[in-house]
């Protein structure tokens, strides 16, 4: 069955980055769009990006571009997202989601577990 | 890109129907029939539950269906059931390959 599970929960200085892993296992990693998607508390789901696992074609939300990099490790299944600069708005839960059907990008089906980032003096 | 406009809340009875609205620009909902609605209970990961404007993923009961008319989807909730008291957010595919979600809408089962 499709599995995506995320790295632990970080805490994080304003102005330091982090960087979220996410596993992918019971797919073939390489066929299906990986989104990032974040919701800060009590707040709506808000996207960052996306990664063709294929053949690493990026694509981020204009509010992130600069500071988000979504990166792909293929022999190992895993996608990565970093993201500097952070400051105390960007606290809030990252998930990894993968596309729903082969080679589309517009629905998400699969969800990672999330992992809380806390930023914080 | 703007997020897309739902409703904060919608509720309604058991058994009785509500419909959700999400509203964008010919730039993505109108622009496409790439609409998707997700659920999502507190503390947990969203749930896909329509795609392309009207598809159910297997598993979906059919109570739950979808449209879209101009640049405005809607998910519609049929036979209301204590188990789908939850937060409803719907997703646009937008220009140049984008994503973009809606603000979501609590719904109340009264």
């Amino acid at each position: 069955q499709v599995q995506l599970v995320q790295s632990g929960a970080e805490v994080k200085k304003p102005g330091a980055s982090v960087k979220v892993s996410c596993k992918a296992s019971g797919y073939i990693f390489t066929s299906y769009a990986m989104h990032w998607v974040r919701q800060a508390p009590g707040q709506r789901l808000e996207w960052m990006g996306w990664i063709n696992a294929g053949n690493g074609y990026t694509k981020y939300s204009q509010k992130f571009q600069g500071r988000v990099t979504i990166t792909r490790d293929t022999p190992a299944t895993t996608a990565y997202m970093e993201l500097s600069s952070l400051r105390s708005e960007d606290t809030a839960v990252y998930y990894c989601a993968r596309g729903f059907r082969v080679g589309a990008i517009s629905a998400v089906g699969y969800w990672g577990q999330g992992t809380l980032v806390t930023v914080s003096s | 890109q703007s997020a897309l406009t739902q409703p904060p809340s919608a509720s309604g009875s058991p058994g009785q129907s509500v419909t959700i609205s999400c509203t964008g620009t010919s730039s993505d909902v109108g622009g496409y029939n790439y609409v998707s609605w997700y659920q999502q209970h507190p503390g947990k990961a969203p749930k896909l539950m329509i795609y392309e404007v009207s598809k159910r993923p297997s598993g979906v009961p059919d109570r739950f269906s979808g449209s879209k008319s101009g640049n405005t989807a809607s998910l519609t909730v049929s036979g209301l059931q204590a188990e789908d008291e939850a937060d409803y957010c719907c997703s646009s595919y937008a220009r140049s390959n984008n994503l973009v979600f809606g603000g979501g809408t609590k719904l109340t089962v009264l």
